[in-house]
């Protein structure tokens, strides 16, 4: 399986605070993404990458800035943190170049944010 | 752009029953069609995936799902429920290409085992 580790898995802060999480994977996989997980709304996407420095806004972007200056870190930045943004960020990378395991989805095991 | 729709927020199923997870998409495009599984405090991992070859595909721990092109449907199904599955799954539908339109999910079915 893809390796794919989160830092922090777990932060607590306090509302207007900056705050980055990053994604490490080993894989080389061009794409990699964002997500957040809530209650009843399931996965949505924050943002994506492309490549390096080649990043998208996703379904809820606002609040949320990316960066990607190497293949295998994917940073997701809250420049300033609300009580709205407490969730589960989980990042996933993916494979889109053919092979067996094309267009499927590797995740990592997620960081709890909660805002104060 | 493709949307995912999944029957149920929870299902309550007895250890030994079959176990049917619904999902319904919408693409005018025959897609990559997922399911994963969310064990608590863990990451999804890919349980099964349609990629055109075959209409009924097997995925790990005995599930299986059927893609019906005609219903736009991609069911998940269990003949025998075992506690261990007690989860979240997640239908998908994706395209070959990535990007935001890489993956969509449907919103999950909480899977409850009752003894």
């Amino acid at each position: 399986d893809a390796g794919i580790t989160q830092s922090p898995r777990h932060k607590v802060t306090e509302t207007g605070t900056p705050v980055t999480l990053r994604c490490h994977q080993t894989e080389n996989h061009r794409y990699m993404y964002w997500y957040r997980q809530d209650p009843g709304h399931g996965l949505r996407l924050i943002h994506y990458s492309y490549g390096v420095k080649d990043t998208d806004k996703g379904e809820v972007s606002d609040g949320y800035s990316v960066s990607r200056s190497k293949t295998e870190d994917f940073l997701l930045t809250l420049e300033s943190a609300t009580s709205s943004q407490t969730s589960v960020y989980f990042c996933a990378t993916q494979q889109v170049e053919g092979g067996p395991r094309a267009g499927e989805l590797f995740f990592g095991e997620g960081s709890r944010l909660t805002v104060l | 752009a493709q949307s995912v729709t999944q029957l149920g927020s929870h299902v309550s199923v007895s250890e030994g029953a079959l176990v049917l997870l619904r999902c319904n998409y919408s693409s005018s495009v025959p897609p990559y069609l997922f399911w994963y599984v969310q064990y608590p405090n863990q990451g999804l991992q890919l349980l099964l995936k349609y990629t055109s070859a075959a209409t009924l595909v097997k995925g790990i721990n005995g599930f299986e799902a059927e893609f019906k092109k005609s219903e736009t449907s991609f069911h998940l199904t269990k003949p025998s429920a075992h506690m261990s599955d007690a989860a979240e799954y997640f239908c998908a539908v994706g395209y070959s290409g990535g990007g935001a339109d890489g993956l969509t999910f449907g919103k999950g079915t909480h899977l409850i085992i009752q003894p």
